[in-house]
């Protein structure tokens, strides 16, 4: 079956660093998202990695370690409209046609 | 950009009735989801679509039912409300190929309250 880990939740201080921890177990690998949900909106696309090592993106960042089965979500120079939940997602192996195993997110909340 | 469409965004329901969240998407993506989130649960699929006329049961079907006439459109019915189907549901669409192709976009949701 497929399992996914992540903190349930995070605190970190506006202008910081802060990294977002993913764990995952899957019958077959096929990428891993990363997808940020403010309180009473809808996910919305972060990062995809498929490949080991870090996808870098302005301020965001996600490492893949597949041998690991880990990932990380990097976020810097926090800003407060950067308080949301963080959603890990895998690629589902048993309905292969683009679905999503999420994670129950990351609630991240930064403050001043 | 319209993107995924999903209505209504609130619904209250009495145990025992029968609804349809509609859900359309402007970007000729094939493949179409439905999915549920419940409070500190992760997201649950339900329902899916790989193109017009052909869906497929998720991980959470029971209690819901839905069709894909088109490739815009994919309506999904809840039949005989419990107060279990409580719940933020998300329509979400993706073209489904290649390394892009595997984004999931999703609608802004749909809050309904089973009472």
């Amino acid at each position: 079956g497929q399992n996914i880990d992540q903190p349930t939740e995070m605190t970190a201080t506006e202008g910081a660093i802060v990294q977002i921890n993913c764990t995952y177990q899957t019958s077959g690998f096929n990428g891993l998202f990363w997808y940020q949900q403010h309180a009473g909106e809808a996910p919305t696309f972060l990062s995809y990695n498929v490949l080991d090592g870090l996808e870098e993106k302005g301020r965001f960042s996600s490492f893949l370690s597949r041998s690991k089965g880990y990932s990380y979500l990097l976020l810097k120079e926090l800003q407060m409209k950067d308080s949301a939940s963080y959603l890990c997602a895998v690629r589902d192996p048993a309905r292969s046609q683009g679905n999503l195993i999420f994670g129950k997110g990351t609630k991240l909340s930064v403050k001043p | 950009n319209a993107g995924v469409t999903q209505t209504p965004k609130f619904r209250i329901l009495k145990i025992g009735q029968s609804m349809t969240l509609q859900c359309t998407q402007d970007m000729n993506h094939n493949y179409m989801y439905w999915y549920r989130q419940d409070p500190g649960m992760g997201l649950k699929l339900i329902y899916y679509s790989v193109g017009a006329g052909i869906t497929d049961k998720g991980e959470v079907p029971n209690g819901y039912n839905v069709s894909r006439s088109t490739t815009e459109d994919f309506p999904l019915r809840l039949e005989l409300a419990a107060p279990s189907q409580t719940s933020v549901y998300f329509c979400a669409s993706s073209r489904g190929r290649g390394r892009s192709g595997n984004t999931i976009y999703f609608g802004e949701g749909s809050w309904l309250t089973v009472v």
